[in-house]
């Protein structure tokens, strides 16, 4: 079956650089969302998307911006990093028209800022 | 404290056991109970969704919710070495309109010795 697809799947960056992540949600999935997962946590929830429209917000910093395309993609933009930007950065995505809950993961794309 | 409170072990058992993994959580909105499984810098991986109270079974998983002790868990019945892996319950409530977030607790590290 499919699944959800993240690129890159590991990206460096310099402090102060632009970074930018993508994701392909399971066909027919409708919802996206974006966490952030450190060294040793769990994920904390950034922001998701409904049918193309921003859904709910979390601890997402005011240099991140994200947004979902026509064709359910999301983007996840990334400015003026900082050391503390490393991290994995998964999408998951959910059938929210079929009144499902259940979230699937990619295999996530880790950032790492130097 | 966190809404959603998990032992962050080690559990280390021998091959064969049965093991019970726990979560408990304080936001009474939570009614959307899930397990994933993740392997060491993977994504995580949908084991078991659950919505009321009472136990569902999947294979050697069954999952039991308790919704009046705010009490959830997983139990794995002969443990293999290949579930090793850390263990991550996670919830969400039901708000309409909204794609809603998991919360997390902070994952469980199971080894399944030889």
């Amino acid at each position: 079956a499919a699944g959800v697809i993240q690129s890159p799947r590991h990206l460096i960056k310099e402090k102060r650089e632009t970074a930018t992540l993508k994701c392909y949600p399971i066909p027919r999935h409708d919802t996206v969302y974006w966490y952030q997962q450190g060294p040793g946590q769990d994920p904390q929830f950034l922001i998701s998307f409904y049918e193309k429209m921003q859904s709910d917000k979390g601890s997402i910093p005011d240099r991140f911006s994200a947004q979902q395309f026509s064709d359910y993609h999301s983007e996840l933009n990334m400015s003026s990093l900082e050391l503390g930007d490393s991290a994995l950065y998964f999408c998951a995505s959910s059938s929210n028209w079929e009144g499902s809950h259940e979230q699937y993961f990619g295999p996530g794309t880790r950032l790492t800022v130097t | 404290q966190k809404e959603v409170e998990q032992d962050p072990g080690p559990l280390s058992v021998p091959e064969g056991a049965i093991v019970s993994l726990n979560c408990t959580y304080s936001n009474s909105a939570f009614q959307y109970f899930m397990w994933y499984r993740q392997y060491s810098r993977k994504g995580p991986e949908l084991l078991m969704y659950t919505y009321s109270s009472g136990n569902k079974e999947d294979g050697r998983f069954t999952a039991q919710v308790d919704k009046s002790s705010k009490y959830i868990s997983l139990f794995i019945r002969d443990s293999q070495p290949s579930d090793s892996a850390t263990y991550l319950c996670a919830m969400s409530a039901n708000l309409p309109g909204t794609a809603s977030k998991l919360t997390f607790g902070t994952g469980t590290r199971l080894q399944v010795t030889l």
